[in-house]
């Protein structure tokens, strides 16, 4: 068990439609990192933020959209739904200053399927 | 120059067998150098990694060769066992402020 939880597991959505994916990063770790991995894929980066704040962009899409809020959950809106965004969407958590060794710590993921 | 290839993209393993799994990158500003380990419907989890200033870092049967002139790093694992059986990501990271960049996975299968 990593500590970085993520609901819900599974989501089963229709294509326009808009979901929000939850993230509750390892206690006391500052950043979160949200990744999308499709079927048989590698790992593609989306966003990172850091004690509330936005701190990197990668792939994101417009239609997606996330925040960190005080209590430093996560939360990832997908809107819009097309089929090609059926995906595990991970999170992940790291420590920050001195603790922080490199180590990303992911959840399980949230499967979406969009029909 | 910011890409991590990743090779091969899949392989099969006779168990007791060595796995070798390779990367290559070309910024040479990378100092951290992660392998992840990830199980179907699982996420991934770091499994060893290695800066630069080391050839080798080995933790039980899995090993990193890390060649600095070459510009590429390699998993290896020893007497490989079914429950090796995994996708393994490599990666490279410039320094704590950036993101890590991914290569693409290997999906390693072990055969009893």
């Amino acid at each position: 068990d990593s500590g970085v939880t993520q609901t819900p597991k599974h989501l089963i959505t229709a294509t326009g439609q808009r979901v929000t994916l939850r993230c509750s990063p390892r206690s006391g770790d500052l950043s979160v990192y949200w990744y999308q991995q499709s079927l048989d894929q590698g790992l593609q980066f989306l966003i990172q933020y850091y004690n509330g704040e936005e701190r990197a962009k990668g792939n994101i899409l417009e239609r997606f959209s996330a925040q960190q809020f005080p209590d430093l959950h996560s939360e990832l809106n997908l809107s819009s739904l097309e089929l090609g965004d059926s995906a595990l969407y991970f999170c992940a958590s790291s420590p920050q200053g001195v603790k922080n060794t490199g180590e990303l710590f992911f959840g399980e993921g949230s499967r979406l399927t969009v029909l | 120059q910011q890409q991590v290839k990743q090779s091969p993209q899949s392989l099969i393993v006779q168990k007791g067998g060595i796995s070798i799994i390779n990367c290559a990158y070309e910024n040479t500003a990378f100092d951290y150098f992660p392998w992840y380990q990830q199980f179907p419907g699982k996420g991934p989890a770091l499994l060893i990694a290695i800066r630069p200033d080391v050839s080798e870092k080995k933790e039980g049967r899995f090993t990193i060769s890390f060649n600095k002139s070459a510009k590429q790093f390699s998993l290896h694992i020893m007497d490989s066992q079914p429950g090796d059986s995994a996708t393994y990501f490599c990666a490279a990271r410039k320094g704590s402020n950036y993101q890590l960049i991914w290569g693409a996975g290997t999906k390693l299968i072990i055969k009893p």
